[in-house]
């Protein structure tokens, strides 16, 4: 049951220049995404989010777009830092009846920055 | 910056044996969950709390699990009678009010030999 897929495992780009990662949904109720970042041997850390109104989000060098016809969300990091290299995992959650937004995530992707 | 935190970083456990893992969310937050990621695969979810009470399950958290708020601080996960696939990390989390995002805690990792 693939509610939320990241069909990259695995991305490499070049210091400086921009990353972009991937996530797609097949519930129609998720109104809620957000975007986690994971080192090894810490818990998911919280990066960004976006609401089912809108269809885009911005962070700093952080901006998430929504395409809710295409059931599609992005996550571009600009300009990509060898800090940023970590393994990214999409979330998304509905806010419908009594539930309290329990997080559905995908496999992630392990981005790995250059210098 | 508040955070959630968790103990132990990692416990060993007989199979069969109880275990409680222990969670400290951040203090003014109202929803708490648990989480579990085994090795390899996804992040799922276990179980959602509000209001002292469950608010939602996962097919995982059987009968063999349960989760407590003993006080006003910790938010515990018990698992009764351990076997060896509940070997994974466990995270807990926890938000506020709305369309918040929730913080996850480092983890604890569960061995079951």
């Amino acid at each position: 049951d693939q509610q939320v897929k990241q069909n990259s495992p695995s991305l490499s780009v070049q210091e400086g220049r921009i990353s972009i990662l991937n996530c797609d949904y097949t519930n129609s109720m998720f109104d809620y995404f957000l975007w986690y970042k994971k080192y090894p041997a810490e818990g998911p850390t919280f990066l960004i989010s976006i609401s089912s109104i809108k269809d885009k989000n911005e962070d700093g060098r952080f901006t998430v777009f929504l395409n809710k016809s295409a059931k599609h969300l992005s996550l571009h990091i600009v300009p990509s830092q060898p800090g940023d290299s970590a393994v990214y995992f999409c979330a998304a959650s509905a806010n419908y009846g009594g539930s309290q937004g329990n997080l559905i995530f995908g496999k992630g992707t392990k981005l790995s920055v250059k210098p | 910056e508040p955070e959630v935190t968790q103990t132990p970083s990692h416990q060993v456990t007989q199979m069969g044996q109880e275990v409680i893992l222990r969670c400290v969310p951040i203090s003014n937050h109202l929803y708490f969950y648990w989480y579990r990621q085994i090795l390899g695969q996804k992040v799922e979810f276990l179980v959602s709390f509000y209001n002292n009470e469950i608010s939602e399950k996962s097919e995982i958290f059987d009968d063999q699990f349960s989760v407590e708020r003993p006080d006003g601080s910790n938010f515990t996960l018990k698992i009764r009678s351990t076997k060896l696939e509940d070997s994974a990390m466990y995270f807990c989390a926890s938000k506020g009010v709305g369309n918040q995002p929730q913080h996850f805690g480092d983890g604890t990792r569960l061995s079951i030999l």
